[in-house]
């Protein structure tokens, strides 16, 4: 149970254009998804927090309009690199919670797998 | 702002044997969670172990503990019984009021025969 997925794995994309990457929650409903980035043998760095069906939460240094986030469902959140440069090239890992009761005592997320995006 | 460290860039054991991997953390919230989370090659998040602050018991998962020190905002994992499949980058994170998980750096652990 609490399964996270990413589509997709992996994308390799040309400068300027833009990426879409999903995240969805495939058994239970996450009220919460979270975007982070990590670089090579670096840590995560959360980007922004999404509730579903409000707008996103970016921290600090995030530039809300290059990476676009919907949380438009209760199992579904996704986000766009617009104009993608190299500088992009990254890995992004989405995590979910369920404030409805797994993991929910313990504000634990439940993460993706990940996709790695390249810039050329 | 909460802020994890993890002062071990790279630890090695060997198999069988017993490591500790180091966590300090700071906070000014009496609420929190701490948390210990394996990231092997596959990149693949993995919960290891979790512990609420109001509990003083440390908390154990099979081969894996913790040595939570809350007024030294200490968090130390230790993996007994070491095994191969144990060799990852492991993370310490912490969660409080804002609900958001802070990480640390990362200690890459490996493991040898």
């Amino acid at each position: 149970g609490a399964v996270v997925s990413q589509h997709p794995s992996w994308v390799i994309c040309k400068s300027g254009t833009s990426v879409k990457i999903e995240c969805r929650s495939l058994d239970f409903q996450a009220t919460t998804m979270f975007w982070y980035r990590q670089f090579p043998k670096q840590s995560l760095m959360l980007m922004a927090t999404s509730n579903e069906g409000s707008k996103a939460t970016y921290e600090q240094g995030v530039e809300k309009d290059k990476f676009l986030i919907n949380h438009a469902s209760l199992t579904l959140s996704t986000l766009t690199v617009t104009s993608a440069h190299p500088e992009d090239s990254s890995f992004y890992i989405c995590s979910a919670r369920d404030f409805s009761g797994r993991g929910g005592s313990y504000n634990e997320q439940f993460f993706g797998p990940g996709t790695r995006l390249t810039v050329l | 702002a909460q802020t994890v460290t993890q002062s071990q860039p790279e630890m090695s054991v060997q198999e069988a044997e017993t490591v500790t991997l180091s966590c300090t953390y700071d906070t000014s919230e009496s609420d929190y969670y701490l948390f210990w989370y394996k990231q092997p090659p596959s990149r693949q998040m993995i919960l290891v172990i979790r512990q609420e602050a109001y509990k003083q018991q440390n908390a154990t998962e099979n081969r894996f503990s913790v040595n939570f020190q809350k007024a030294a905002k200490s968090f130390s994992l230790k993996i007994s019984d070491s095994q191969l499949g144990d060799a990852a980058m492991y993370f310490c994170a912490y969660t409080g009021t804002a609900s958001k998980l802070t990480f640390g750096t990362g200690t890459r652990l490996q493991v040898t025969l």
